[in-house]
């Protein structure tokens, strides 16, 4: 079946430094995917959808500046965590809809972000 | 808004015993429910899915039937293995393509 990868699977950075997680489609074309944080023990939240070839789409409350989104090409999608903080830690997970559409997702494994 | 709420875990079962993960859901409009499964350093998997109201979706033994009068979409299974361990999240896809999640629920099955 399809897969979708991320890279890192965690990553431990200082306050104040940028951290870039990556999101492959391996298998299939993603024109569109979608990044999610997930708090512990609290659900994933939509954060934005990236769409290859224009700007992502930002969930209210989503800071765009802080969270840069890049669809580089049709199987990457990059997060980039910008002057991060001790509260932007947590768990971030993509995924890419496949061809049949929106209702059936294939999701990366996750990228666990501490900033300390 | 939209939402979803899931039974806390974690739960604990003996093998070949029965599972039931309630799952109740917040929507306007006719969305569509999901259920995923995370195995430990995988993905989200799909593992059913019903889109309209009294659908039963069902696999590997798992079944869960949409219920709009009581809002829920609970998640059962007659006989776990231990090859069930994993966490299991309860979704809803609304109207306007946007999933909204439960908190997830871990299960470990026991020999």
């Amino acid at each position: 079946g399809a897969v979708v990868s991320q890279h890192p699977s965690w990553v431990i950075c200082k306050s104040g430094t940028s951290v870039k997680i990556e999101c492959r489609s391996l298998d299939f074309q993603a024109t569109t995917m979608f990044w999610y944080r997930q708090f512990p023990k609290q659900s994933l939240m939509l954060m934005a959808t990236s769409n290859e070839g224009s700007k992502a789409t930002y969930e209210q409350g989503v800071e765009k500046d802080k969270f840069l989104i890049n669809h580089a090409s049709l199987t990457l999608s990059t997060l980039t965590v910008t002057s991060a903080h001790p509260e932007d830690s947590s768990f971030y997970i993509c995924s890419a809809p496949n061809a049949g559409g929106t209702d059936t997702q294939y999701f990366g494994p996750g990228t666990r972000l501490t900033v300390l | 808004g939209d939402s979803v709420t899931q039974m806390e875990g974690p739960v604990t079962l003996s093998e070949e015993a029965f599972l039931t993960i309630n799952c109740t859901y917040t929507a306007t409009g006719y969305p569509s429910l999901f259920w995923y499964v995370q195995y430990p350093g995988e993905g989200l998997q799909l593992l059913l899915k019903a889109t309209k109201a009294d659908d039963k979706g069902s696999n590997k033994g798992f079944e869960a039937t949409y219920r709009k009068e009581t809002t829920s979409f609970h998640l059962e299974k007659g006989s776990v293995q231990v090859s069930d361990s994993a966490v299991y999240f309860c979704a809803l896809l609304n109207t306007g393509n946007q999933f909204y999640f439960g908190t997830g629920t871990s299960l470990t099955v026991i020999p």
